[in-house]
């Protein structure tokens, strides 16, 4: 595998079903992300991980719960979603967090909140 | 309040001409501006970036103008082939003091007819 890798690529869930999304990075880098992207709508910044560390955490709603067990894994905890949380949400990696380098997409997972 | 936009949803181009991509931006702590082009199922990519203490960054076929007292960046892509079709985000970030924090545009979606 090479780059920054997404599983699952697709996942349809009820509001009351808890699941994750995972996140793994190829790159050796040391920063991570999380994006929402909504329909007709820009990315959004969810989370940001450095040196496993979270560093910004845009107001997200605490049904979603990021996990950065080490530098190249990213998982996203997901509970009692809503359906408007449907969306495709990516993950992203870049060498540091200090933004001056270009940041590595992964494919996405899209996700359906019944 | 939306600090990044791309006011053209579609742009159609005949292979061979120029395509030009605009985005305008309203905080004028930005300082750090890019490019990502992204194909359907697959993660955005990055395709070039442009410091605020310049006003032009030059790829081969792309070149990116940055107009900071106009708030404005474009991209243009020189000749244009049919394998740039695709989605093109601009994104922008206050590196000195938000790091790696991008903010993105709606994106805008180039077609390139053979």
């Amino acid at each position: 595998e090479t780059g920054v890798t997404q599983t699952p690529r697709h996942l349809v869930m009820g509001m009351t079903n808890k699941k994750s999304l995972k996140c793994e990075q190829h790159l050796g880098h040391n920063a991570m992300y999380w994006y929402k992207q909504s329909a007709k709508k820009p990315l959004e910044l969810m989370f940001v991980y450095s040196l496993e560390e979270r560093v910004e955490n845009n107001s997200v709603p605490s049904r979603f719960s990021p996990e950065c067990p080490n530098s190249s894994h990213l998982f996203l905890h997901l509970h009692t979603l809503q359906p408007e949380d449907s969306a495709l949400y990516l993950c992203a990696s870049s060498q540091d967090g200090l933004g001056f380098d270009e940041q590595f997409f992964g494919p996405g997972t899209r996700l359906t909140v019944l | 309040d939306q600090q990044v936009k791309q006011n053209s949803p579609s742009l159609s181009v005949q292979e061979g001409r120029i395509s030009i991509l605009n985005c305008d931006y309203t905080n004028s702590m930005f300082d750090y501006f890019l490019w990502y082009k992204k194909y359907p199922a697959e993660g955005p990519t990055f395709l070039i970036s442009i410091s605020s203490i310049k006003d032009k960054n030059e790829d081969g076929r792309f070149t990116v103008f940055l107009n900071k007292s106009a708030k404005h960046l474009s991209l243009h892509i020189v000749p244009s082939q049919p394998g740039d079709s695709a989605v093109y985000f601009c994104a922008a970030s206050e590196r000195e003091t938000s790091g790696s924090r991008l903010t993105f545009g709606e994106g805008t979606q180039l077609t390139v007819n053979p």
